[in-house]
């Protein structure tokens, strides 16, 4: 069955970094672009990142840009957020999630992993 | 930017029957729409896809329609596990790949 797990997680003060990984499992990763999405404490869904089939084009939320970088490596079938330059207002559960494609819906979720900026 | 507007933001609906949920796009999406559902503690789940198709395994009382900048998304006989929060999202324009701001779904 397909399954994402996202890890990396934490508490980390205010302009520390942090790596999220997320491993794809179930499903050909390859074909899929995948999407960092996040969701603060009990607010609603913000899309972060994608990253293209073979990792050649990336785009970003204004938020995030030029702080984070989404990478994956389809050998291993894994995703990374590398979050640099955290603020508090980063606090969020971090999401993984497959689309067939940059026009589709979200096919794949991962359960979430928690990040915490915080002094 | 797309922004989507969902409404009502809490929608209170006794068990069996009818939901109706809408979101709004700034702009036409055409058919590029998603709706997803979220329990507390879990993460969200794609239930249809280009504005009216289920995803694999979702059941047939969800329902989608609308085109352009009106959707609307039915739950035709409310079960005890669809009580959830609800979020469209626009795949048309992009970047970014937005969302609405959400529906909870209560029981009345």
């Amino acid at each position: 069955q397909v399954q994402l797990v996202e890890f990396g997680g934490g508490v980390v003060q205010p302009g520390r970094s942090l790596r999220l990984s997320c491993a794809a499992s179930g499903f050909t990763f390859s074909s899929y672009v995948m999407h960092w999405v996040r969701q603060a404490p009990g607010k609603g869904l913000e899309w972060v990142a994608l990253i293209s089939y073979d990792g050649s084009s990336e785009y970003y939320a204004d938020s995030v840009k030029g702080r984070f970088t989404i990478s994956r490596d389809n050998s291993k079938n894994t995703l990374h957020l590398q979050m640099n330059s955290l603020r508090a207002e980063d606090t969020a559960m971090f999401y993984c999630a497959g689309a067939r494609g940059h026009g589709y819906g979200l096919d794949y979720w991962g359960q979430g992993t928690l990040v915490t900026v915080s002094s | 930017e797309v922004v989507m507007t969902q409404s009502p933001a809490t929608l209170s609906v006794s068990p069996g029957e009818k939901a109706t949920l809408s979101c709004r796009a700034s702009q036409s999406v055409s058919s590029n729409l998603a709706w997803y559902q979220q329990k507390p503690g879990q993460a969200p789940r794609l239930l249809i896809y280009g504005s009216s198709t289920r995803a694999t395994g979702i059941p047939a009382r969800f329902s989608g329609s609308g085109s352009g900048t009106e959707f609307t998304l039915t739950i035709s006989s409310l079960q005890s596990e669809d009580f959830a929060v609800y979020y469209c999202q626009q795949y048309y324009n992009w970047p970014p790949w937005t969302f609405g701001q959400g529906t909870k779904v209560e029981i009345k």
